[in-house]
């Protein structure tokens, strides 16, 4: 049973750079038949899907966030990251991780959720 | 990429049925069977309840349902327990190789 936990500040400043960790436990992060996302929620709100990272390293991401996010891999630590630049409050949000099923596009399991808000 | 249409509110009383509409566009909802549907309790990570349209993931029970027709998506509680209540939000791959999530259906438990 895999097992995902997010991890990093929970405190941001404006216009600095959100850096998330999700540990992925029970299960390889080297394979072939997932992607590794990242969904956010703000307070109160919908979700948001903000990219993910294939074991190979090649990655897609939200148009809408594209110029700002970068995902990571590390599969020596069976990690993967998230780094947001220049954020605003409207970043303030619970960031996810969660393994995507290739084969079903769909996101199962998802972290625990960490929320980062960003303020002065 | 604009969000799928879900109701804000739905309600029902135990026993009853309830069904959470999704509309989105013919680049996601119409064009793809990767549509998936997700249970949010107070405070906890979303779980997948059914994916593909209409398949339950081990586990989940039958009372849960869902379907396609056209750009419309629905999920489907049958014999409603107390314990559905919840949010529920449905999501779709898009023809841009993103996903798009709907707003979200509160579920209340009458």
């Amino acid at each position: 049973q895999v097992h995902l936990q997010e991890s990093g500040p929970g405190l941001v400043k404006p216009s600095q750079t959100l850096s998330l960790t999700c540990t992925v436990s029970g299960g390889s992060i080297n394979s072939g038949d997932y992607y590794w996302s990242w969904i956010r929620q703000p307070p109160g709100k919908g979700l948001e899907w903000i990219g993910y990272i294939y074991y190979s390293g090649s990655t897609y991401y939200n148009p809408s966030l594209n110029s700002r996010v970068i995902i990571s891999i590390d599969t020596s630590k069976n990690q993967f990251s998230l780094k947001l630049s220049s954020v605003t409050a409207a970043d303030t949000a619970v960031y996810y991780c969660a393994k995507t099923i290739i084969a079903r596009l769909v996101f199962d399991p998802w972290g625990q959720g960490t929320l980062v808000t960003v303020s002065s | 990429q604009s969000a799928l249409t879900q109701p804000a509110s739905v309600s029902g009383s135990p026993g009853q049925s309830i069904t959470i509409s999704c509309t989105g566009t013919s680049s996601d909802v119409g064009r793809y069977k990767y549509v998936s549907w997700y249970q949010q309790q107070p405070g906890k990570a979303p779980k997948v309840m059914i994916y593909d349209v209409s398949n339950r993931p081990s586990g989940v029970s039958y009372r849960f349902s869902g379907s396609k027709s056209g750009n419309t998506a629905s999920l489907t509680i049958s014999g409603l327990q107390a314990d559905d209540e919840a949010n529920y939000y449905c999501s779709s791959y898009t023809s841009s190789s993103t996903w798009v999530f709907g707003g979200g259906t509160k579920l209340t438990v009458l």
